[in-house]
């Protein structure tokens, strides 16, 4: 079936440096999509989303891309604190199915001093 | 304070004696779900609720029960737990049925059932 995933498992990015989580997905219906941070102990937390219709989405720190040309979705933060480190997922939803999403499995994004 | 109060953090069971997971709200969300989180897996949708006596199968329902007679409570119930079901489990909250801007989730319960 059509699923979510990620490039890389694990991540490693000196303090400072701008970190970026690549997520692959291959549903063409699929018309929104969420990023998520799960620090250790802690249930996810919503971070940014973004719109089929946009290409990307900034917050605070953090800059989401979508590339629906070859399904690709990133999240990149900029300057990269310890409070970063997490496990970050991304998941999508199907427009023909408004009650679904689907996540991720994670990278883990590990700070360096 | 918002937040989604998930009973309790920890559990260890035997196989086969009923239990309750209890999930509580305090942001008036109508949808509420229930995940649980396998390494290499992802989270999982079990079940979802878009509003009170409203509850849906999400992807994983077998062997788990529900029940939503208060908007802002939403129990997970494993009638007969098996050693498969050892798992991390989250409740979530949202304004709609979508977990994304304004969802909560709760913090976990890592239940082991031997």
């Amino acid at each position: 079936g059509e699923s979510v995933g990620l490039h890389l498992p694990t991540l490693s990015v000196q303090e400072g440096d701008n970190s970026i989580i690549n997520c692959a997905y291959s549903n063409s219906a699929s018309d929104y999509f969420i990023w998520y941070k799960q620090e250790s102990g802690k249930g996810p937390q919503f971070i940014i989303d973004i719109r089929s219709n946009m290409d990307k989405r900034q917050g605070q720190r953090v800059t989401v891309l979508l590339n629906k040309t070859v399904k690709h979705l990133s999240l990149q933060i900029a300057a990269t604190q310890p409070g970063d480190s997490a496990v970050y997922f991304c998941a999508e939803n199907d427009r023909n199915r408004d009650d679904k999403i689907i996540f991720g499995k994670g990278t883990r994004l590990h700070i360096l001093p | 304070e918002a937040q989604v109060t998930q009973n309790p953090r920890y559990l260890i069971t035997v196989t086969g004696k009923k239990l309750t997971v209890t999930c509580s709200q305090n942001m008036n969300h109508e949808y509420m779900s229930w995940y649980r989180q396998d390494p290499g897996l992802g989270l999982r949708q079990i079940y979802y609720s878009m509003n009170v006596e409203v509850t849906d199968k999400g992807d994983v329902p077998e062997g788990y029960k529900v029940s939503r007679k208060e908007k802002r409570n939403f129990p997970l119930i494993l009638e007969s737990p098996s050693p498969n079901q050892t798992s991390l489990y989250f409740c979530a909250s949202s304004l709609s049925r979508l977990p994304g801007r304004g969802a909560f989730f709760g913090q976990g319960t890592r239940l082991t059932v031997v």
